[in-house]
């Protein structure tokens, strides 16, 4: 079964643009969480979407935002970059559900870097 | 407070010996938890997933469970350079994970 696909998997854009990334979760698995990470920092959660609809969200600017299709895949949206938005954005899938079974695995991450 | 909280360490040990993670974790409903390993500009890579107290054996990793103390912890026998890495605990609660800022492992050869 193939894994989480990220495209693209490296970006660089100058302070002002948006960026669109894209995650294609493993076949099967309606969840879809995004997750920001900086240099010296851990995952900082952006936000999930489960059958297209955003269940949970973090703490971050409405400058990021998500949706999701029909077929799991999902986007992410950065509006009026910063260059503090520079870092590894990782896309994350699982099944969606809440047993003990439930289990999120991670793509390859897209690496943006904004001058 | 954090939902799970982890020692930044770095924690170093040398090759052959036993490395020891520890996880804690707030909420007394989460019901999964989780080791993951992520290596420098590399994305997480899940290692081991753990929902019943005790032990949990896989290789040389064991994940140990003790929901009384909101406790979860990983060790990793005969550890080899290879798994110098950042290692990062979460925790299931509900629909939603929950992550730790990870414990950065060196083993020195």
């Amino acid at each position: 079964k193939a894994g989480v696909t990220q495209t693209p998997r490296y970006l660089i854009k100058t302070r002002g643009q948006q960026v669109t990334l894209s995650c294609s979760p493993i076949s099967g698995h309606r969840s879809v969480s995004w997750y920001q990470q900086t240099p010296g920092q851990g995952l900082q959660f952006l936000f999930e979407y489960f059958s297209e609809t955003q269940r949970n969200k973090g703490n971050f600017p409405g400058r990021f935002s998500g949706r999701q299709f029909s077929n799991s895949r999902s986007e992410m949206n950065v509006s009026t970059l910063e260059l503090g938005d520079s870092a590894l954005y990782l896309c994350a899938s699982s099944l969606g559900g809440a047993g003990v079974q439930e289990t999120q695995y991670f793509g390859p991450g897209t690496r943006l870097l904004v001058l | 407070q954090k939902e799970v909280e982890q020692n930044s360490g770095p924690l170093s040990v040398p090759e052959g010996a036993i490395a020891s993670l520890n996880c804690t974790y707030s909420d007394r409903v989460s019901q999964s938890f989780f080791w993951y390993r992520q290596y420098s500009g590399k994305s997480p890579e899940l290692i081991m997933s753990i929902y019943s107290n005790g032990d949990k054996e896989d290789g040389r990793f064991t994940a140990q469970l003790n929901k009384a103390s909101q406790y979860v912890s990983l060790l990793i026998r005969d550890s080899q350079p290879s798994d110098s890495a950042t290692y990062l605990c979460a925790a299931l609660t509900g629909n939603q994970f929950y992550f730790g800022t990870g414990t950065s492992l060196t083993v020195i050869p």
